[in-house]
């Protein structure tokens, strides 16, 4: 049984600091992993995607992957109140599904 | 350009009646998948489809669902006798390529919210 847990929060960090949302992941062939945001009552938007170890820079997000600990996360520099949403992680072993985990709720507060 | 749409947005049924869902993806995306998410949780995969090939419904929860893709771009899945579990909201996605390669992104639409009384 493939499986993506996220912690489902909330998560809460008063605006400007750093929110860091990780992920864990047990399928070991996953290669790609991506992050969306969901806000409430819309559909998930992509955040970044990664295929490989260590990080990748987008903005003020930051993707951090290693694959050896199974482990990928998200971290948002600078957090504002627009970012307070779900954050969706999601393993794709190569040439299967997407798998989802639950979703961490993040709250950043004014 | 035009994004994944996705229509009722809402629909209301009685238990035991059948539903229709559809899914417009983007224009040219080979790959469309529909997914299931109740309230609070996580994203549940129902079906993919990718061009021509025959569709992946290891992700369908029982017999009562359904769905085809004509053309392979317009999708529609059907809910047959709907039960009370089966309220949720149904999103769609589409993807340019299908997931034999690295994998791509998916696009979803705004989703279609279920209920059934």
């Amino acid at each position: 049984q493939k499986e993506v847990e996220q912690n489902s929060g909330p998560l809460s960090v008063p605006e400007g600091a750093i929110a860091s949302l990780n992920c864990t992941y047990s399928d070991r062939v996953s290669q790609s992993f991506f992050w969306y945001r969901q806000y409430s009552g819309k559909s998930p938007e992509l955040i970044m995607s990664i295929y490989s170890n260590g990080d990748k820079e987008d903005g003020r997000f930051t993707a951090q992957l290693n694959k050896a600990s199974q482990y990928v996360s998200l971290l948002i520099r600078d957090s504002q109140p627009s970012d307070s949403a779900t954050y969706l992680c999601a393993a794709v072993p190569y040439g299967q599904n997407f798998v989802f985990g639950p979703g961490t709720r993040l709250s950043v507060l004014p | 350009g035009a994004g994944v749409s996705q229509s009722p947005s809402n629909k209301v049924t009685e238990k035991g009646k059948d539903v229709e869902l559809r899914c417009d993806p983007i224009s040219g995306h080979t790959a469309l998948y529909w997914y299931r998410q109740s309230l609070g949780q996580g994203l549940e995969f129902l079906i993919y489809f990718q061009g021509n090939s025959a569709p992946d419904k290891s992700g369908l929860p029982s017999d009562r669902f359904s769905a085809e893709r004509t053309g392979g771009s317009v999708s529609t899945l059907t809910i047959q006798r709907t039960q009370q579990e089966d309220s949720a909201v149904y999103l769609c996605a589409s993807s340019p390529r299908d997931r034999g390669r690295i994998t791509d992104t998916q696009y979803f639409g705004p989703g279609t919210r279920l209920t059934v009384l």
